[in-house]
């Protein structure tokens, strides 16, 4: 089955500068990539998803971008803000399959 | 977008007792799933719930414990059977719609 790997677990930066999480994949079948943004005591919000046919995808202060030869996708935040401070998971799925493989999710927190 | 109502949000239960969640979407959807997230943990699908027929289970959960019903296109409960401190968890239910999959809040279950 597929396995999706995230890292860092936790990462510190400081307001205003730019974040990256990255995951990888292993089964070359995923198609659909999500990234969701857990807050203490919610449930994940979707905030950006690409599909295997793009490279790149951007909304806003957010972008995710994916390398399928290597099997590796990436959320990038930028201009960030405090709240932006909160847990954020990668998933991966194909389209034969519409269960999420979710990664381990990284804790971001921005330092005022 | 689909918007979706779990009940409760939050609950104490005793050692040995049963709980049922709630799960209401705002849309039709085919696919439902449940899914769990132990404390500071990622998410792991449970079970895969359609309308009209029995429960996927993934492996480590089974039907006796986590008995779903799906008995329409906007509804599904899960329960929670014979609960130890080992099932204190948030479980969340998570829709197919619109090509994308959106979570619920989560219902925060602390088993004493």
């Amino acid at each position: 089955g597929e396995n999706v790997e995230q890292h860092p677990s936790t990462l510190s930066v400081q307001e205003g500068d730019s974040a990256v999480i990255k995951c990888t994949y292993s089964d070359s079948a995923s198609n659909y990539f999500p990234w969701y943004k857990q807050e203490l005591g919610k449930g994940p919000q979707l905030i950006i998803d690409i599909r295997s046919n793009v490279g790149e995808k951007k909304d806003q202060r957010i972008a995710v971008t994916l390398n399928k030869t290597a099997k590796h996708f990436s959320l990038h935040i930028t201009e960030t803000q405090p709240e932006d401070s909160a847990v954020y998971f990668c998933a991966a799925k194909n389209f034969g399959n519409e269960k999420l493989t979710f990664g381990t999710g990284t804790r971001l927190t921005i330092i005022p | 977008s689909a918007v979706i109502s779990q009940k409760p949000s939050r609950d104490i239960c005793q050692r040995g007792t049963s709980l049922t969640i709630q799960c209401q979407v705002d849309s039709q959807v085919t696919m439902m799933f449940w899914y769990r997230q132990q404390p500071g943990q990622s998410l792991t699908l449970i079970a895969t719930a359609n309308q009209g027929s029995e429960a996927t289970y993934e492996s480590g959960f089974v039907i006796d414990k986590f008995p779903i019903s799906r008995p329409n296109l906007t509804f599904s409960t899960l329960t929670v059977s014979n609960m130890s401190p080992e099932d204190s968890s948030i479980y969340l239910c998570s829709v197919y719609h619109g090509n994308t999959i959106y979570f619920g809040e989560g219902s925060w279950l602390t088993v004493v």
